[in-house]
């Protein structure tokens, strides 16, 4: 159980364009997602959380107009990174929580994002 | 504030040597702990966490960690070590909403 799916798994797009990756909760309902960021070598880096039905909450530094996420249902949250430069290209990783506590997240595969 | 520091950001053991990574965690109050393993290209999958109760976790792949207040620490061990464990570990604390990760660790094994 608790398993949570990424798609796409890789994407390469040309700079400028926007991407729009996909996390779901294939099991359970999540009450919560995360999405991460990880660079090379790195550890994640939160980016923001969503709470379904309701705006998603970003860290100190992240662009909410640049990355722009939506949780439309309790088995779904998007994450679109508009515009995307080069420097954007990044590993990707979504986590979802069921318990109000949050006390644990089950993340996803992640995608790998490469912006030419 | 809370953060976790991970001493050692390579460990290297040879097959069926104990693995022990360090983790020492910063908190005003008694968090959750956990570690996560991540192989490569993928995302990440919990070992074990500690919430509260009995501070010795067990979790999955022969892993244990222990939660030491007075040291502040949840090192993970594993008494013998396979090729397949090697990976990058990632310790975390969470207090309310948000999991704060270590720098990580990677595991190598060798033959």
């Amino acid at each position: 159980g608790a398993v949570v799916s990424q798609h796409p798994s890789r994407v390469i797009c040309k700079s400028g364009t926007s991407v729009k990756i996909e996390c779901r909760s294939l099991d359970f309902q999540a009450t919560t997602m995360f999405w991460y960021r990880q660079f090379p070598k790195q550890s994640l880096m939160l980016m923001a959380t969503s709470n379904e039905g309701s705006k998603a909450t970003y860290e100190q530094g992240v662009e909410k107009d640049k990355f722009l996420i939506n949780h439309a249902s309790l088995t779904l949250s998007t994450l679109t990174v508009t515009s995307a430069h080069p420097e954007d290209s990044s590993f990707y990783i979504c986590s979802a929580s069921w318990d109000r506590a949050q006390e644990t997240q089950y993340f996803g595969p992640g995608t790998r994002l490469l912006v030419l | 504030a809370q953060s976790v520091t991970q001493l050692g950001s390579h460990v290297s053991v040879s097959e069926g040597a104990l693995v022990l990574l360090r983790c020492n965690y910063s908190s005003s109050v008694p968090p959750y702990l956990f570690w996560y393993v991540q192989y490569p290209n993928q995302g990440l999958q919990l070992l074990l966490k500690y919430t509260t109760g009995a501070t010795l976790v067990k979790g999955i792949n022969g892993f244990e960690a222990e939660f030491k207040k007075s040291e502040t620490s949840f090192h993970l061990t594993k008494p013998s070590a396979h090729m397949s464990d090697a990976a990058e570990y990632f310790c975390a604390v969470s207090l309310t909403d948000k999991l704060i990760f270590g720098t990580g660790t990677r595991l190598q094994v060798f033959p």
